[in-house]
């Protein structure tokens, strides 16, 4: 079975600043994708970044990097430049290959930006 | 449309009616998830289509869930003889054929309440 743990339930962070949501996870699988989601108001989970487990290189998107410890089994989420749009709730989440597809979450992160 | 189309927007019954909640795919989709959302939780796997195979039920919490899809697009979850804790967001998502590095796209979810 798969578990994905976010321990902070929020976070804040000043416009333009730089805030990092930290992730968790465990499997026995070494074959694996982490994602990180976010989930405005709107309620649509909207992809922000993927990770596949193979690669060493962190994956980055524009403002947004992670930092993929694979032996710490971390997968933290930084956010550059935060802009008040950013504000909304962010899900870790593992996708383990071959055990049906579906995504494991974790608990989520409210992301509060302050002007 | 161009994405995952959810509906209804949100659902109030009382205990111990069914409800139906519909959902079609992006087109040319053949992979279908549903996930539960409880509040102020991640999301939890329910249940997982692909082409005509028969879907992965694992997720399902009680024989009191079901879900089918016909022609292989539009599915319809439903739950018998609802009770209060099934009060939650239901979200749907889809990706072309459920290979693991495809992202999920998800819809806006329904909000289903049971008085």
């Amino acid at each position: 079975a798969q578990t994905v743990t976010q321990s902070q339930p929020e976070m804040s962070v000043q416009e333009a600043e730089t805030v990092t949501l930290s992730c968790t996870y465990d499997t026995s699988e070494s074959d694996y994708y982490l994602f990180w989601y976010k989930q405005p108001p709107s309620r649509q989970m909207i992809l922000v970044i993927r990770q596949e487990a193979y690669k060493q290189q962190n994956a980055t998107e524009n403002r947004f990097s992670v930092n993929f410890q694979k032996a710490a089994k971390s997968f933290s989420l930084k956010i550059s430049d935060s802009q008040l749009g950013d504000a909304a709730m962010y899900f870790c989440a593992l996708l383990v290959s071959g055990a049906g597809n579906m995504l494991t979450f974790g608990g989520g992160t409210r992301l509060m930006v302050k002007p | 449309g161009a994405g995952v189309s959810q509906s209804p927007s949100n659902k109030v019954t009382e205990k111990g009616k069914d409800v139906e909640l519909r959902c079609d795919p992006i087109s040319g989709h053949t992979a279908l998830y549903w996930y539960r959302q409880s509040l102020g939780q991640g999301l939890e796997f329910l249940i997982y289509f692909q082409g005509n195979s028969a879907p992965d039920k694992s997720g399902l919490p009680s024989d009191r869930f079901s879900a089918e899809r016909t022609g292989g697009s539009v599915s319809t979850l439903t739950i018998q003889r609802t009770q209060q804790e099934d009060s939650a967001v239901y979200l749907c998502a889809s990706n072309l054929w459920g290979g693991v590095n495809q992202p999920q796209h998800f819809g806006d979810g329904t909000r289903l309440s049971i008085l």
